[in-house]
């Protein structure tokens, strides 16, 4: 059965204090892996897709990168307004529009 | 309107009332889902749409009744709904066959009394 797993569950950032948010999946043939930002009681909003090992992506302070197993979302120097729940979320490249999604990651970044 | 929209944003309702939600897609994409998101679980794929046709029910109670009338149009319709139905229930887009990354509305908060 494919498995999506994020870790930490939580994670708590001095402003510009990188860190690095883990998912580890495992998926028998992948498709895509997802990364959304989602803010409390609103909707996810997309941030990257990655469709093979090696691949990474950028936007502001944001940076994916994928492996055969796992996915890294770095963020570098986060400001308060990164504060989000991360969620990430695989394709099965037979599988017809569904995603698997992982529990997420709750980030706040303090001033 | 853009992107995904989603209507009621809020809803209360009883066990023995009917409710719908409506979700309107206005990036002329092929499918469309629903999803229910539980606290402190993860998102739950509940129907999927392709073409206006169901092509994935993950095993939903019956009490959930979907209805796609048009590519752009999608509906959940509620009935005789339990407590532990409250959730947020999100509808999302995407282009199958295409850049099949899933656009997701706000979401309708669901209280069931």
């Amino acid at each position: 059965e494919d498995q999506v797993t994020q870790s930490p569950e939580a994670l708590r950032l001095q402003e510009g204090e990188s860190s690095s948010l883990n998912c580890s999946y495992t998926v028998s043939g992948l498709r895509g892996l997802f990364w959304y930002r989602q803010d409390p009681g609103k909707g996810p909003e997309f941030l990257f897709t990655l469709y093979s090992a090696g691949e990474e992506k950028e936007k502001e302070r944001l940076k994916a990168t994928l492996t055969k197993k796992e996915s890294f979302l770095h963020i570098t120097a986060p400001k308060p307004e990164d504060s989000a729940t991360y969620l990430c979320a695989v394709k099965r490249a037979d599988s017809w529009g569904k995603l698997q999604f992982g529990a997420g990651t709750q980030v706040v970044v303090t001033p | 309107e853009t992107g995904v929209t989603q209507t009621p944003r809020h809803l209360v309702m009883g066990m023995t009332n009917k409710k719908s939600l409506k979700c309107e897609q206005h990036l002329g994409h092929n499918a469309m889902y629903w999803y229910k998101q539980s606290a402190k679980k993860p998102l739950e794929l509940m129907f999927v749409y392709s073409l206006e046709e169901r092509v994935e029910n993950n095993s939903v109670p019956s009490r959930f009744s979907p209805e796609c009338p048009n590519s752009s149009h999608l509906f959940l319709h509620l009935h005789t709904l339990q407590p532990e139905d409250s959730a947020l229930y999100l509808c999302a887009s995407s282009q199958e066959g295409g850049g099949e990354t899933q656009y997701f509305g706000p979401g309708t908060r669901l209280l069931v009394l």
